[in-house]
């Protein structure tokens, strides 16, 4: 078993939609909590992170974190064509560790 | 945010040359950078820690011989692929923690599509 889980999708969704992606872990010693987006062919870029439990919300990204469940979500809100990439989770025990990656979901919003 | 940049974006050789492969930090200093390699359709694999001043330390399985890493600098890292075989073939990325918030505000290079033919 993976320690991070993560469905690879591909999710399909129409322009405006609410999205939901989920990131599932075992190691409950995991503090920090990431999400990447990566466009096909480019390096990953950071959306955000969270520490310990709690929502984090930046724009039409929410980021939430449930550690008694070992669940974390991203949530964008009214989604654009241009969402459309590949997110990953990533996560750390502390911030000199190294990041644990989750698979990651390929997201395709329609217009 | 910062900007880690990688260089070169692509590259094709032939099987049995060597590629180097160069991942800088514009705005900041990095003492430590890593380098992962992906393969289509699948999350990032950590392959080394680069170490400024020091050796790079290598995850089990990754060909320390084969993947030469050098930080000589506190702004850059080079990660060399000698006698490159077609199952080298993969993208490969870099990244740097930044400041003190280390790997929870790590920056990606836009990473390198290498094609050994």
């Amino acid at each position: 078993q993976k320690e991070v889980e993560q469905d690879p999708g591909p999710l399909s969704v129409p322009e405006g939609a609410i999205v939901s992606l989920n990131c599932t872990y075992s190691n409950s010693a995991f503090q920090y909590f990431m999400w990447y987006r990566q466009y096909s062919r480019k390096g990953p870029e950071l959306l955000m992170y969270t520490y310990s439990s709690g929502n984090k919300e930046d724009g039409r990204f929410t980021a939430q974190v449930d550690k008694s469940s070992k669940y974390i979500s991203l949530f964008i809100r009214d989604s654009q064509p241009s969402d459309s990439a590949t997110y990953l989770c990533a996560m750390l025990p502390g911030a000199g560790n190294m990041l644990t990656f989750g698979g990651g979901t390929r997201l395709m919003v329609k217009p | 945010g910062a900007v880690v940049s990688q260089h070169p974006s692509w590259v094709i050789c032939k099987s049995g040359t060597s590629v180097k492969i160069e991942c800088r930090s514009l705005d900041f200093q990095a003492t430590t950078m890593f380098w992962y390699r992906q393969f289509p359709k699948q999350s990032l694999m950590l392959m080394a820690t680069s170490n400024e001043g020091s050796k790079a330390t290598y995850e089990q399985g990754v060909e320390k011989d084969k993947f030469l890493i050098n930080h000589a600098s506190l702004t850059l890292s080079t990660l060399t692929v000698t006698s490159a075989h077609p199952e080298d073939s993969s993208f490969y990325i870099c990244s740097a923690p930044h400041g003190r918030q280390g790997n929870t505000e790590a920056f990606f290079g836009q990473g390198t599509r290498l094609t050994v033919v």
